[in-house]
């Protein structure tokens, strides 16, 4: 079975902290995404990733940054959190040329 | 930029009553186009897909063709059941891999 594991499910942060998300897949596919999940919103693209060390603005990039290092693990960074950053975070991969996105459980981020 | 537009829910319908669910997208370049599929307390699932114009992707009596002239990828059932109350994403996938989804319309069936 294809495992994308988010490393935090539930997250209080306090405004202007750095935060990481991490996210691990096992099943070497090469496209990484990060979306976050809102009521009435649906899912917005946050950064998506086609290869190692490469990277490609989504919707709603401002305020968040993104590492890929390794194949396996694409983490999300929140330089300096506000409260409109409360939010559940999604990371999601698939195959190139793949149908089938497998998603994380989330992480959901309070900002204080 | 790439963007999906899906029709603004909820949508209540009777049991039994056809169904269409409004997705319009913007893409540079032959995006692919998906539906998934959301029931309550889980994660989302590939319900179909079509991958070039004039397709028609179909699964558990869902169907949606792939129009490129009014750039369309609408969601259809004849006769919907209590059991298809979900939330339904519209989503496009570029020539690089990205994968944008629309806002979601949730849809509620009564007996």
């Amino acid at each position: 079975d294809v495992k994308v594991t988010q490393s935090s499910r539930y997250l209080v942060k306090r405004t202007g902290e750095k935060v990481f998300l991490e996210c691990v897949q096992d099943m070497d596919h090469e496209n990484m995404f990060w979306y976050r999940q809102d009521p009435g919103l649906g899912l917005r693209l946050i950064y998506f990733s086609y290869d190692v060390k490469m990277k490609e603005k989504g919707d709603i990039p401002e305020g968040y940054s993104v590492s890929r290092e390794k194949k396996e693990r694409f983490s999300l960074i929140l330089e300096s959190a506000s409260t409109s950053q409360t939010s559940m975070y999604l990371c999601a991969s698939t195959l190139n040329g793949g149908y089938t996105i497998y998603f994380g459980e989330g992480s959901w981020l309070t900002v204080v | 930029g790439d963007s999906v537009t899906q029709m603004e829910g909820p949508v209540t319908l009777s049991e039994e009553a056809f169904l269409t669910i409004n997705c319009t997208y913007t893409a540079t370049g032959y995006p692919s186009l998906f539906w998934y599929v959301q029931y309550p307390g889980e994660g989302l699932q590939l319900l179909l897909k079509a991958t070039k114009a004039d397709d028609k992707g179909s699964n558990k009596g869902f169907e949606a063709t792939y129009r490129k002239e009014t750039t369309s990828f609408h969601l259809e059932k004849g006769s919907v059941q209590v059991s298809d109350s979900a939330v339904y994403f519209c989503a496009l996938k570029t020539n690089t891999g990205k994968l944008i989804f629309g806002q979601g319309t949730t849809l509620q069936v009564k007996p």
